[in-house]
C-alpha cells in the first residue's frame, strides 16, 4: 500500500505571502491531521478532518485553515506568513473505527517551509 | 492541562550497549500512547501503539512498555542504524485523533 504522500516537498515563501501545502492520506484512511513541526515547539497539532468535516482543531490562529475532499485528500491553507511559520508541516493519515490498528496516524514525508 | 515530557533529551550508546528512554504524561483520559522514530528530513515513523496499564510490545530489539503514569522504550543491544529520534504520544479521550507529543529523545549509537 503507498503510504501518506504530500506535495511540494519544499517551498519557500516572504513574509505576507499565503501557501497552500496538499496531503494524499493512505488508500482507505478518512481521517486526516496536520501537525506543525518546530525546533522550538516539537510537534503540535494543527486541525483533523474525518469525512469532509473539521472533527477537533488545535490553538493555531485563523490564518491556518484547511479541507478535505471526497476523497479524503486534504489542503491546508496559512494566509499571510509570518517568519515564525517556518516549520515542517505534516499530514497523517487513520484507518477508521473497527481496524486492528484503529485510530493510529501514519505520517507523511512532511513540507518543509521556508518564509524569508 | 494534556502534557508529555520525554527524558532524557538526548543519548549517546555504544553499539550493544542496552539503555531505556522515558515518557511521561498527564492526560484527562488516555485513549493510547504511541511510540514513533523519526529519521532527520523525514516524517515520524509509527513503531508501537499502548492502550492500558500493564501493556507491552516488542519489535526486533526496541520493547514498549506502559504504566498509568509512563511508558518505557528499551531498546536492547542497539546497533548504529537505531540512531534517530524518538518521540512519544498521547491520544486524550475526546472526539478526533489529535496526538499530544514529546519533544523527543534523540538517540545516537556508534559503533
Amino acid at each position: 500500500k503507498a503510504g501518506v504522500t504530500q506535495t511540494p516537498r519544499y517551498l519557500i515563501k516572504t513574509r505576507g505571502q499565503q501557501v497552500t501545502l496538499s496531503c494524499s492520506p493512505i488508500s482507505g484512511h478518512r481521517s486526516v491531521s496536520w501537525y506543525q513541526q518546530t525546533p522550538g515547539q516539537g510537534l503540535q497539532f494543527l486541525f483533523e478532518y474525518f469525512s469532509e468535516t473539521q472533527r477537533n482543531k488545535g490553538n493555531f490562529p485563523g490564518r491556518f485553515s484547511g479541507r478535505q475532499f471526497s476523497n479524503s485528500r486534504s489542503e491546508m491553507n496559512v494566509s499571510t506568513l509570518e517568519l515564525g511559520d517556518s516549520a515542517l508541516y505534516l499530514c497523517a493519515s487513520s484507518s477508521p473505527p473497527g481496524h486492528s490498528y484503529q485510530e493510529t496516524q501514519y505520517f507523511g514525508p512532511g513540507t518543509r517551509l521556508l518564509v524569508l | 492541562e494534556d502534557q508529555v515530557t520525554q527524558s532524557p533529551e538526548a543519548l549517546r550508546l555504544q553499539e550493544g550497549e542496552s539503555s531505556s528512554l522515558n515518557c511521561s504524561y498527564t492526560v484527562s483520559g488516555l485513549r493510547g500512547l504511541f511510540w514513533y522514530r523519526q529519521d532527520p528530513g523525514k516524517g515520524p515513523e509509527f513503531l508501537f501503539t499502548l492502550y492500558s496499564a500493564g501493556e507491552e510490545k516488542e519489535k526486533e530489539r526496541l520493547k514498549a512498555t506502559l504504566t498509568k503514569k509512563e511508558s518505557f522504550l528499551h531498546i536492547t543491544a542497539p546497533k548504529p542504524e537505531d540512531s534517530a529520534t524518538y518521540l512519544c504520544a498521547v491520544q486524550p479521550n475526546q472526539a478526533g485523533t489529535a496526538l499530544i507529543f514529546g519533544k523527543g529523545t534523540t538517540l545516537s549509537v556508534s559503533s
